[in-house]
């Protein structure tokens, strides 16, 4: 079965600095999606970036990109330039497609990122 | 658009009642899924459908049932409350049309059930 796994339940960064965020994940498929959403203290779950497993080039969304290693099952997520807004729960999620239109959509547990003035 | 909209935002209830969670999307997505969220696991899926009148189960199903009548509507109904259900509950739909496409969630519901 597929698993994601985020072994820092807490981060913390001060304002301006860059902070990197780790997840990984097991999985035997090839073709699959990674996300990373956003979760502010409103609970609305927000998408931050997404990346392709077939593609080599990691994704990037203004100060948000990722480090992608498919081998090493790694999908980091790397926030630049932090902003006292970007403190919320950040969930890793791993999707890939059954047969039948369906999906597997599985989230790591969180973490929690602190941004300090 | 309003996106997924979910209703209540709030509930408490007492052991053996049952209710319903209203969620509703108004972009026209075949897939919908219902999740819920405990602290330190993360949100685990319920049960989803890929279209009108298909319902699937997802993780975690027991003590829940749904039901698709239409493309817009995905109910999520407690058939007897109990303490381990408390917990929030999150819709989301994702247009089919595209692998790529994410999902889309609504804003929640908290519910407690004493």
């Amino acid at each position: 079965a597929q698993t994601v796994t985020q072994s820092q339940p807490e981060m913390s960064v001060q304002e301006a600095e860059t902070v990197t965020l780790s997840c990984t994940y097991d999985t035997s498929e090839s073709d699959y999606y990674l996300f990373w959403y956003k979760q502010p203290p409103s609970r609305q779950m927000i998408l931050v970036i997404r990346q392709e497993a077939y593609k080599q080039q990691n994704a990037t969304e203004n100060r948000f990109s990722v480090n992608f290693q498919k081998a090493a099952k790694s999908f980091s997520l790397k926030i630049s330039d932090s902003q006292l807004g970007d403190a919320a729960m950040y969930f890793c999620a791993y999707r890939n497609q059954l047969r039948g239109g369906s999906e597997k959509l599985v989230f790591g547990k969180g973490t929690k990122l602190t941004v300090n003035p | 658009n309003a996106g997924v909209t979910q209703t209540p935002k709030f509930q408490v209830l007492k052991t053996g009642q049952s209710m319903t969670l209203q969620c509703a999307q108004d972009m026209n997505h075949e897939y919908m899924s219902w999740y819920r969220q405990d602290p330190g696991m993360g949100l685990r899926l319920i049960h989803y459908s890929v279209g009108a009148g298909i319902t699937d189960q997802g993780e975690v199903p027991n003590g829940y049932n749904v039901s698709r009548s239409t493309t817009e509507d995905f109910p999520l109904r407690l058939l007897s409350a109990a303490p381990s259900q408390t917990s929030v509950y999150f819709c989301a739909s994702r247009y089919t049309g595209a692998w790529r496409y994410e999902q889309y969630f609504g804003p929640g519901t908290r519910l407690t059930v004493t």
